[in-house]
């Protein structure tokens, strides 16, 4: 069965601190992975996705994410947070199918020191 | 151009009763994915419904229904509620690109039940 682990829970930074999200997924086949945000009070935003080509993927906001399919890793970076980063942050992956559901990891909640 | 809309915002429900939430996909759009989030978790998949029909089902008992219409738009119900039922549930709606897809999110309902 699919699913998603993401490393930290809750992970405190000041600013301009660099960050690194860990995830890791097992699934056997090709996947789709994703990275998404949700700011307080505020729905679920895409941040970056990676479906082929390049494994650095760059988002909106500054963020970025590395493919290693050796390691079954998609980390999401970012060399200098702000306050307004301050969020929960998921990891997810989907089958190379587009009938397959995402599996999302169970978030991690990232709060920057002003 | 609207994104995906759900309704209501909040809705709160005793145990043993039934509700509906309704989603309106984004335009274009012809495949909804209902998910939950309970608190402090990532969303777990639901169903997912295409050309009015369920797709593909998670690891939700038969309380758990849904709809398609004509238009795309999407409905779930939930039977003899419980209070492990309480969640933000949050719909998704994709179109399919090429090899992969990607789904777009509502705003949530949040479904409290007592």
């Amino acid at each position: 069965a699919q699913s998603v682990s993401q490393h930290n829970h809750h992970v405190i930074l000041s600013e301009a601190a660099s960050l690194e999200l860990g995830c890791n997924y097992s699934y056997g086949g090709t996947v789709n992975l994703f990275w998404y945000v949700q700011y307080p009070g505020q729905h679920l935003q895409l941040l970056l996705k990676y479906f082929s080509g390049d494994p650095l993927v760059k988002g909106i906001k500054g963020f970025e994410a590395e493919f290693i399919k050796s390691k079954f890793s998609f980390n999401l970076r970012k060399p200098s947070v702000q306050w307004s980063d301050t969020a929960e942050y998921f990891c997810a992956v989907n089958a190379r199918n587009r009938d397959d559901k995402i599996i999302f990891g169970k978030g991690t909640r990232l709060h920057i020191l002003p | 151009d609207a994104g995906v809309t759900q309704s209501p915002t909040h809705l709160i429900k005793t145990r043993g009763q039934q509700v509906t939430l309704r989603c309106s996909p984004k335009s274009g759009h012809d495949t909804v994915s209902w998910y939950q989030q309970a608190l402090g978790q990532g969303p777990q998949f639901i169903f997912q419904y295409y050309e009015e029909e369920e797709r593909q089902r998670g690891n939700f008992p038969d309380r758990f229904s849904g709809h398609q219409f004509p238009n795309y738009s999407s409905e779930l119900n939930v039977n003899a509620l419980l209070l492990g039922d309480s969640a933000l549930y949050l719909c998704a709606s994709s179109l399919w690109q090429g090899s992969a897809y990607e789904q777009y999110f509502g705003p949530g309902t949040r479904l409290t039940v007592t």
